[in-house]
C-alpha cells in the first residue's frame, strides 16, 4: 500500500496565495491530481498531471511537482475557494488508486 | 451535458447486501473506465474500486476485495456497485466518477474528471 499526506487545514486571506501540499512515495514516478470539494457537493477535478488544467478552472490554481511532494497553489485566493482539497495518484500499473486525506483551505 | 446519476443507496442491516446503479449520459460510456469512490460522514475521499471500459480489468481497494463487485452494461450505460457481507464501516457516501479512455496510460490518467451527485449507504449494527 502507499499513502499520500496532506496538511489538514491552511488559512489564507483573501487575495493572498495559498500552497497546499501533498507528499507520497509514489509521486516521483506518478502523476498527480487534485480535486477541490465544497460542503454538500461532488469532487471537482482542477489539476490533472502534476501542473494541467482541466478547461472551465480559474488560471488561478496551478499545480507543480518535485520529488516526493506535489504543490496546489491558488494566486489570490477568493472567498469561493473556500473547500476542501485532496490529492490523488496511483501505483505504476494504475491498478491502485490512492487519496490523500485532504486539506481544509479556510479564507479568513 | 455529460452526467452521471447515482441511485440504489439506503438503509441496510449489518451483513446485508445492496446494488447501487450510476447511469451516464452524455458521452461514450463504453471508452472510458469507470471508479467508485465512497467518503464516510465527515472523512476524506476513497478509492473503492476500477473497471475497464469493456469490463474485463477490475480492481478493488482491499478493505472492500472479496464483499464487493464492480461490473457494468455498457449497452444500458450503467455501472454497478454489487456491495455484500456490509459492515458500519461501509457507511458512506459513494460517488461514480469518469476515469480515461481505455487507451490513456492507467485509469486516470487525465484525471477523474465528470463525478455523479453521490448515493448514501447506512449499515446499520
Amino acid at each position: 500500500s502507499f499513502e499520500l499526506t496532506q496538511p489538514s487545514s491552511v488559512s489564507v486571506s483573501p487575495g493572498q496565495p495559498a500552497t497546499i501540499s501533498c507528499s507520497g512515495d509514489v509521486l516521483p514516478s506518478q502523476y498527480a491530481y487534485w480535486y477541490q470539494q465544497k460542503p454538500g457537493q461532488a469532487p471537482v477535478l482542477v489539476i490533472y498531471k502534476d501542473r494541467e488544467r482541466p478547461s472551465g478552472i480559474p488560471e488561478r490554481f496551478s499545480g507543480s511537482s518535485s520529488g516526493t511532494t506535489v504543490t496546489l497553489t491558488i494566486s489570490g485566493v477568493q472567498a469561493e475557494d473556500e473547500a476542501d482539497y485532496y490529492c490523488q495518484s496511483g501505483d505504476s500499473s494504475g491498478a491502485y488508486v490512492v487519496f490523500g486525506g485532504g486539506t481544509k483551505l479556510t479564507v479568513l | 451535458e455529460v452526467q452521471l446519476v447515482e441511485s440504489g443507496g439506503g438503509l441496510v442491516q449489518s451483513g446485508g447486501s445492496l446494488r447501487l446503479s450510476c447511469g451516464a449520459s452524455g458521452f461514450t460510456f463504453s471508452s472510458n473506465w469507470m471508479l467508485w469512490v465512497r467518503q464516510a460522514p465527515g472523512k476524506g475521499l476513497v478509492w473503492v474500486s476500477r473497471i475497464s471500459s469493456d469490463g474485463s480489468n477490475t480492481h478493488y481497494a482491499d478493505s472492500v476485495k472479496g464483499r464487493f463487485t464492480i461490473s457494468r452494461d455498457n449497452a444500458k450505460k450503467t455501472l454497478y456497485l454489487h456491495m455484500n457481507s456490509l459492515r458500519a464501516d461501509d457507511t458512506a457516501t459513494y460517488y461514480c466518477t469518469r476515469g480515461s479512455p481505455a487507451a490513456a496510460g492507467t485509469s486516470f490518467y487525465y484525471g477523474l474528471d465528470v463525478w455523479g451527485q453521490g448515493t448514501t449507504v447506512t449499515v446499520s449494527s
